[in-house]
Formats: C-alpha cells, sequence, structure tokens
C-alpha cells in the first residue's frame, strides 16, 4: 500500500491555459474525494466518485472544472482558460465504503495562475 | 449544514507544555469528527477520529480528543508539546450518512518553542 499519489506536485501556469492533474488513490479504495485548499484556509470539497460514478459535485466547481475518474481507479482533475484565482492547492483523498469513513490524503497539487 | 469553528488562527506552546486546539461543530444529524495534521507543503494526515463509538479518542503521536455532545466541542489535547508537533491542525466534521464529504475547520498553527 503506497498511499495516494497525485501528479505533478506543482504546476505554474498562464492565465488561460488548460491544466490537469493526476490522482492515483489506494488500490482498494472505492470513494475518491477531490478538495481545494487557498493559502489560510481549510480545505473545501470539490467532487466525488464512487468507483467510476460521480456522485456529488460542489458549487465551486465551475463549468470549467471537469473530473473524471474513467475505470474506477485513477482520476484527473481539469481546469480549464484558468484564472489567477483558480491558484490554490488541489487535495485528492480516498476512502472505503464501508469501515471506519476516513479519508487519506495524498500530498496535493499546488497551482500557482500567473 | 455543517460547519467547524477552531478557535485560535496560532496557538504557541513551550516545548513539554500541554498543547489544547479548540473545535466546535455544528451539525444537524449525529456527526462523525476528525483531527488532520498537515505539514508544509504536505497533504493532510488524520490524527484521530469520533465515529459514534468511545467519546474519548486516542490517536497517533500522543494525541487525544474528547466529544462533548452537550458543548458540540471536539477539542484536541497533548500532555506535552514536542518541536516535531509544529504543524497546522485542521478539525473537520462529515455527516454519518451518505458520502461523507468532510468539512473543515479553517485550522489552527500550532508553533512550538524550544
Amino acid at each position: 500500500d503506497t498511499g495516494v499519489s497525485q501528479d505533478p506536485r506543482h504546476k505554474i501556469t498562464k492565465r488561460g491555459q488548460n491544466v490537469t492533474f493526476r490522482c492515483d488513490p489506494i488500490s482498494e479504495h472505492n470513494r475518491l474525494y477531490w478538495y481545494r485548499q487557498t493559502l489560510g484556509q481549510g480545505p473545501e470539497f470539490l467532487t466525488y466518485f464512487q468507483n467510476e460514478a460521480q456522485l456529488e459535485k460542489s458549487r465551486l466547481l465551475s463549468d470549467r472544472f471537469s473530473a473524471e475518474r474513467p475505470k474506477g481507479s485513477f482520476s484527473t482533475l481539469e481546469i480549464q482558460r484558468t484564472e489567477q484565482g483558480d491558484s490554490a492547492m488541489y487535495l485528492c483523498a480516498s476512502s472505503l465504503i464501508v469501515g471506519a469513513y476516513e479519508q487519506y490524503f495524498g500530498p496535493g497539487t499546488r497551482l500557482t495562475v500567473t | 449544514a455543517q460547519s467547524v469553528t477552531q478557535l485560535g488562527s496560532h496557538v504557541s506552546v513551550s516545548e513539554g507544555a500541554l498543547v489544547l486546539l479548540r473545535c466546535n461543530y455544528s451539525s444537524s444529524v449525529p456527526p462523525y469528527l476528525f483531527w488532520y495534521v498537515q505539514y508544509p507543503n504536505q497533504g493532510l494526515q488524520l490524527l484521530l477520529k469520533y465515529t459514534s463509538a468511545a467519546t474519548l479518542v486516542k490517536g497517533i503521536n500522543g494525541f487525544e480528543a474528547e466529544f462533548k455532545k452537550s458543548e458540540t466541542s471536539f477539542h484536541l489535547t497533548k500532555p506535552s508539546a514536542h518541536m516535531s508537533d509544529a504543524a497546522e491542525y485542521f478539525c473537520a466534521v462529515s455527516e454519518n450518512t451518505g458520502f461523507q464529504k468532510l468539512v473543515f475547520g479553517t485550522g489552527t498553527r500550532l508553533l512550538v518553542s524550544p
């Protein structure tokens, strides 16, 4: 068990460019979550997958954001036409459906939009 | 809607002193409660969780927390601070039904002086 991994760890992009992040959850975990954390704040929920189905999206997830989990394993989060306000740490977490319910977090992808 | 309030954005203690980080929650249904720790430029690591079993919960690294329903509190304590405890601490709440998204507080930065 290698834990949740995220790639890249850091991304610097110019405003208006598209970016894509990847998350690999713990292998037996059915649930996968994306959160966003801005400076000085706690993480905020963005979206959630159970297996390959995206079951919940936050109002924070504008039309420029899209997430997929095509085979119920890894997930991608794409941001189109990035804005400076998108600069944040994007965190991925995974959990089991039953049991202790704790979410295990990856190291995050820090996005800087210039 | 659920919410978490963490009193004190910064807490300073001396090495060896008691650590007390405060968390109050609001939830319309019985909650699950969590404390996570975040070191600089890293993801979140689970310290401990309350999931309606024992009200006094012991976690990793000598931390513990007590669930007090009457006070809607879940304060984090450690009898003796170590330098390595310096980090950001987040309290989070989730519903005990559904997909259990986490709602985080704004965090408390713990500073430990020699």
